[in-house]
């Protein structure tokens, strides 16, 4: 149980596109999820957490026109790499929370890992 | 301010026993989480420690003091699949999930 599935596992794209990233709860509703960027050997970064149905809430420096975030359903929240730039290279990993608890484990999605050439 | 320590790096030997520890200081606390991550991928979840005592799952256990903002991840009969990085972490009083380094185990044969 407590499946998320991340979508696309890679992308390879040119400097200034933007990318999309979706986070699915497959067999659990999910009012919020999470997104995390890790950068080669560094520990897990939380990027922004997302709520269902309202604004993302973002951590300090992390800019919210860059990357916009959509929670439009119980079981999606997308991310949105606007205009990306090579130093936006990165392993961006979402993950979500059964329920509407606040306690209890996060489940990961597989990651995507994104180069901006 | 609050903070998460636990080792960078260890080292351990096919089938024999490690134990990974973490410290915390956190504002409040409302469990304590363990996590895997093997290179390249994404962490999943280990065990999840709110009571004190120690919490077995095959052969990882994990154990908790709250007074003394201690855990710590113990591994038995060590795989070489158990090569990875050992995540702690922490929820504070306002439910927010506060993460270490990770402590990276090299097995060897």
């Amino acid at each position: 149980g407590a499946v998320v599935s991340q979508h696309p596992s890679r992308v390879i794209c040119k400097s200034g596109t933007s990318v999309k990233i979706e986070c699915r709860s497959l067999d659990f509703q999910a009012t919020t999820m999470f997104w995390y960027r890790q950068f080669p050997k560094q520990s897990l970064m939380l990027m922004a957490t997302s709520n269902e149905g309202s604004k993302a809430t973002y951590e300090q420096g992390v800019e919210k026109d860059k990357f916009l975030i959509n929670h439009a359903s119980l079981t999606l929240s997308t991310l949105t790499v606007t205009s990306a730039h090579p130093e936006d290279s990165s392993f961006y990993i979402c993950s979500a929370r059964v329920g509407q608890v606040d306690v209890g484990p996060q489940h990961f999605g597989d990651g995507t890992r994104l180069s901006i050439l | 301010g609050q903070n998460i320590d636990q080792p960078t790096e260890m080292t351990a030997t096919e089938g024999a026993i490690v134990q990974i520890n973490c410290t915390y200081q956190t504002s409040g606390f409302n469990g304590l989480f363990w996590y895997q991550q093997h290179a390249g991928e994404a962490p999943t979840f280990l065990s999840y420690n709110v009571l004190d005592g120690l919490e077995e799952k095959g052969r990882f256990s994990s154990f908790l003091s709250r007074s003394k903002g201690y855990s710590y991840l113990l591994l038995k009969e060590l795989q070489m699949k158990d090569s990875a990085s050992y995540l702690c972490a922490v929820t504070d009083s306002n439910y927010q999930l506060i993460w270490g380094a990770g402590t990276k185990l090299i097995i060897k044969p």
